[in-house]
């Protein structure tokens, strides 16, 4: 079983649609949570962190589920500019460092 | 955005050659990342560094060294670049328990 896991999609969603992307986490050991968004041929760029009471920054809302070791993000009132491929990534970190793993991506296109 | 600097963004090159990619930060960020993103695999951790001369192997490092002389620089190293290593390459860099931030990516293409 991979570390993290995403849901595999493609996303194919008209604009204006409520959209949840759902990432899956093996190691009870992390510590903390992170969602990314990349663009076609670009780097991976922070859309949020992920906290455990839950958060929300503008119309994204993440949510962490401890107990069941998965993270969530929801989109509302899609806009076509959403479209991109989301990555979630999780931090389980050890005594020196930092061991940050990410997720292969779920892929958002946003139909008009 | 965060100051990291790839170098150089594009490079074509023949199997066989060395090649080193640099990763520039003026963050002043204690960890530095080297991945690499190909179609189906997402990103995959080559090596990594915890601090100066303090660095490690990520899942991919075979084929791959890294060194890090100070904090700002992280080089990629592929002593005998094969057709297999084509890829796009991302730098990464971090503060402890923070999220990471990525420079603009390398295109490497190994003909």
């Amino acid at each position: 079983r991979k570390e993290v896991e995403q849901d595999p999609g493609p996303f194919n969603v008209p604009e204006g649609a409520t959209v949840a992307f759902n990432c899956t986490y093996s190691n009870s050991a992390s510590q903390s949570f992170f969602w990314y968004r990349q663009d076609c041929r670009k780097e991976p760029k922070l859309l949020m962190s992920v906290y455990s009471s839950g958060n929300e920054d503008g119309r994204f809302t993440a949510q962490l589920n401890r107990a069941s070791q998965y993270i969530s993000l929801l989109i509302r009132d899609s806009k076509l500019s959403d479209s991109a491929t989301y990555l979630c990534a999780v931090n389980i970190m050890k005594t020196s460092y930092d061991k940050v793993i990410f997720g292969p991506g779920t892929s958002l296109s946003v139909i008009p | 955005d965060a100051g990291i600097t790839q170098s150089p963004r594009h490079k074509v090159t023949e199997t066989g050659t060395p090649v080193t990619l640099r990763c520039h930060q003026t963050e002043n960020h204690r960890y530095m990342y080297w991945y690499r993103q190909d179609p189906g695999h997402g990103l995959r951790l080559i090596h990594y560094s915890y601090g100066v001369k303090d660095t490690d192997k990520g899942e991919v490092s075979d084929g791959y060294s890294v060194s890090r002389s100070k904090t700002e620089d992280f080089l990629l190293t592929l002593e005998s670049a094969t057709s297999s290593q084509t890829s796009v390459y991302f730098c990464a860099i971090s503060e402890h328990n923070q999220p990471q931030h990525f420079g603009d990516g390398t295109r490497l293409s190994i003909l």
